[in-house]
């Protein structure tokens, strides 16, 4: 089992290029997220699909759009990158069991965005 | 609004000590608080997690106390050793797990250094 996998791993734009973050997982879970982290901000939900066919925006969705492509890969799409958009994205699988849920990282994209 | 505080920032601690990172969290709807930990250039991986119908959970060095009333939740390491040397995330979510209402709020993060 891979678990989660991301591409690309690094990567670096100028402002109002466009690119697609790809996260795909093997574990057969129906839950997938992308999250991005900044310096002393922790993690921050940017879009979630809680199943395939599914999406849903989280607490930071301007300027990403997303695709649950199957129910294997959930990809993140910026449109015209910007400076802000600096950081290092993670996607994340998840299941539950009886008493809580646990969700499975990938090992992110660190995006620069100049 | 932050949903889920976390302290300190950062923490050092000698070889043997005690760490204890602390997280308050607002929502009385939250019933799951996960301890993740995160090394340098990977991913947050699950540490340890409690629910409310238990005031601690222990598994190996690692100790999650629970104080429903304060609304407060803390991870205690024990013997912390340099391999602990990472940064913890404590977060929240309420029971509908796969849905809007199971998404995790996550704390800032704490640096944990455990020197030799």
């Amino acid at each position: 089992n891979a678990g989660v996998t991301q591409t690309p791993k690094f990567q670096v734009l100028k402002t109002g290029q466009s690119m697609t973050l790809q996260c795909a997982q093997d574990m057969n879970h129906n839950s997938m997220y992308w999250y991005r982290q900044d310096p002393g901000m922790g993690l921050r939900l940017i879009y979630y699909s809680a199943s395939e066919g599914t999406t849903d925006k989280g607490e930071v969705p301007n300027g990403y759009n997303v695709s649950r492509l199957n129910k294997r890969e959930f990809s993140l799409r910026l449109e015209s990158a910007a400076p802000s958009q600096t950081s290092v994205y993670f996607c994340a699988s998840s299941y539950s069991y009886g008493s809580g849920y646990e969700q499975y990282f990938g090992p992110g994209t660190r995006l620069t965005v100049t | 609004q932050q949903q889920v505080k976390q302290s300190p920032q950062s923490l050092i601690v000698q070889k043997g000590g005690i760490s204890i990172i602390n997280c308050a969290y607002e929502n009385t709807a939250f019933d799951y608080f996960p301890w993740y930990q995160q090394f340098p250039g990977k991913g947050p991986a699950l540490l340890i997690a409690i629910r409310p119908d238990v005031s601690e959970k222990k598994e190996g060095r690692f100790t999650i106390s629970f104080n429903k009333s304060a609304k407060q939740f803390s991870l205690h390491i024990m013997d912390s050793q340099p391999g602990d040397s990472a940064t913890y995330f404590c977060a929240a979510s309420k029971g509908n797990y796969g849905g809007s209402q199971g998404n995790l709020i996550f704390g800032k993060g704490t640096k944990l250094s455990v020197k030799p």
